[in-house]
């Protein structure tokens, strides 16, 4: 199975904030890398997929890169509604496997 | 729009069984590809199962094989989720999750979740 390395677990930031979450897999996995965001109670919403491509609805402050291992999402400038938990996920091959989660706080 | 509604979730003893449902709506459900992720009280997600749009095609996460079944009836717009022997550590939010149009595992939308506490 592919494993998934998010980094860091929890982050602390202000509203206008650039964030940076990375996520590593334990294998390449060219661009099928996604971007999840969760709030508390709520379902995962899909931000970004393959790597990069930016989700229909989703506000251009989020942005992915990164292909092989290594993989970023960037908030770039924080607002009050981004904060939540995010995940990557890997749809490479079966089975599906998510990192362990970045939770944005304030 | 697109809609997923899961129901069926509840408490069950240790070594039940139970059946959880996806209503699907919004979208030609025939037409694409559909999982089972589930979430443990304070934890990250995990994905347990896949299934092609005609049902041919279907993946298990190690961690559910043999003891749960993934189904679909596409006149009916439904997921399911047949789950036997059920353990303790499959208490979890159970979501079911469309599948991007021709990308299998890029999970586009997401239902509201089902409860399922297994404890005796």
């Amino acid at each position: 199975d592919i494993q998934m390395t998010q980094s860091p677990s929890s982050l602390s930031a202000s509203v206008r904030d650039r964030v940076t979450i990375t996520c590593r897999a334990s294998q390449n996995i060219s661009s099928y890398l996604n971007w999840y965001q969760q709030k508390p109670g709520k379902a995962p919403k899909l931000l970004i997929y393959a790597a990069s491509s930016l989700q229909s609805g989703v506000p251009s402050r989020f942005s992915g890169s990164g292909s092989g291992t290594d993989f970023t999402l960037t908030i770039s400038s924080l607002q009050p509604e981004d904060f939540a938990t995010y995940y990557c996920q890997q749809s490479y091959s079966s089975p599906l496997t998510f990192g362990g989660g970045t939770k944005v706080e304030i | 729009q697109v809609q997923l509604e899961e129901s069926g979730g509840g408490l069950v003893k240790p070594g039940g069984s139970l059946r959880l449902s996806c209503a699907a709506s919004g979208f030609t459900f025939s037409d694409y590809y559909m999982s089972w992720i589930r979430q443990a009280p304070g934890k990250g997600l995990e994905w347990i199962s896949f299934i092609s749009s005609s049902g041919n095609t279907i993946y298990y996460a190690d961690s559910v094989k043999g003891r749960f079944t993934i189904s679909r009836d596409n006149a009916k717009n439904s997921l399911y989720l047949q789950m036997n022997s059920l353990r303790a550590e499959d208490t979890a939010v159970y979501y079911c999750a469309r599948a991007r149009r021709g990308a299998a595992y890029i999970l586009d939308y997401w239902g509201q979740g089902t409860l399922v506490t297994v404890s005796s």
